[in-house]
């Protein structure tokens, strides 16, 4: 079946440093694929997302693009705040159902 | 509603006692998804409502879960008989189409004694 994987954690990375975490996927057809956030005490919310191959999603700073080749989503930032410190969830919607899969999550620190 | 309600945000049961988790998905989003986030883990899938109906079950770790989901809207996860495994934070989400990205209630943390 579907499946995701992404880099274990925790990340900890100075302010301003640049942020990749990686998350790679199996899957027999296209699936989307999304990136949650999960703020410490706060519930998961959509990051970003990419439904096609070479789509790049963005927001608040954050991007991935979608690599068929490669089947690869990873989430990268050019300059990570403080606030940024979180766990962060790659998935993707299941090919061969309703759902969506998510990984086992990535935490990320930021010092200041 | 304005986001996805879920209560109680906290419950402590003993063990052998039964539970109802609620959902009160965003209005109009005809799917609806629960989830269960362990201790340091990901997200483990349990079950998908499309309206009323629940097209994948696959994920109840046992018959001693079950949910329904009445006039489209909200739903109810029952857990009879809990055990200290069940212990975790059940997560609800609800989306306009499926595998268009979810919004997720902030859960109902689970702790069975």
């Amino acid at each position: 079946g579907d499946s995701v994987t992404q880099m274990e954690g925790p990340v900890t990375l100075s302010e301003e440093a640049f942020l990749t975490i990686n998350c790679t996927y199996t899957a027999t057809g296209y699936p989307s694929l999304f990136w949650y956030v999960q703020y410490p005490g706060e519930g998961l919310q959509l990051l970003l997302k990419a439904t096609k191959a070479d789509d790049k999603g963005s927001n608040k700073g954050f991007e991935a693009t979608y690599r068929k080749e490669t089947t690869s989503f990873h989430l990268e930032k050019g300059s990570v705040q403080v606030s940024d410190s979180a766990v962060y969830f790659c998935a993707l919607g299941d090919t061969g159902g309703f759902k969506t899969i998510f990984g086992a999550g990535t935490r990320l620190f930021v010092k200041a | 509603g304005a986001g996805v309600s879920q209560s109680p945000s906290n419950k402590v049961t003993e063990k052998g006692k039964d539970v109802e988790l609620r959902c009160d998905p965003i209005s109009g989003h005809t799917a609806l998804y629960w989830y269960r986030q362990s201790l340091g883990q990901g997200l483990e899938f349990l079950i998908y409502f499309q309206g009323n109906s629940a097209p994948d079950k696959s994920g109840l770790p046992s018959d001693r879960f079950s949910a329904e989901r009445t006039g489209g809207s909200v739903s109810t996860l029952t857990i009879q008989r809990t055990q200290q495994e069940d212990s975790a934070v059940y997560l609800c989400a609800s989306s306009l189409r499926e595998n268009n990205g979810y919004t997720f209630g902030s859960g109902t943390r689970l702790t069975v004694v």
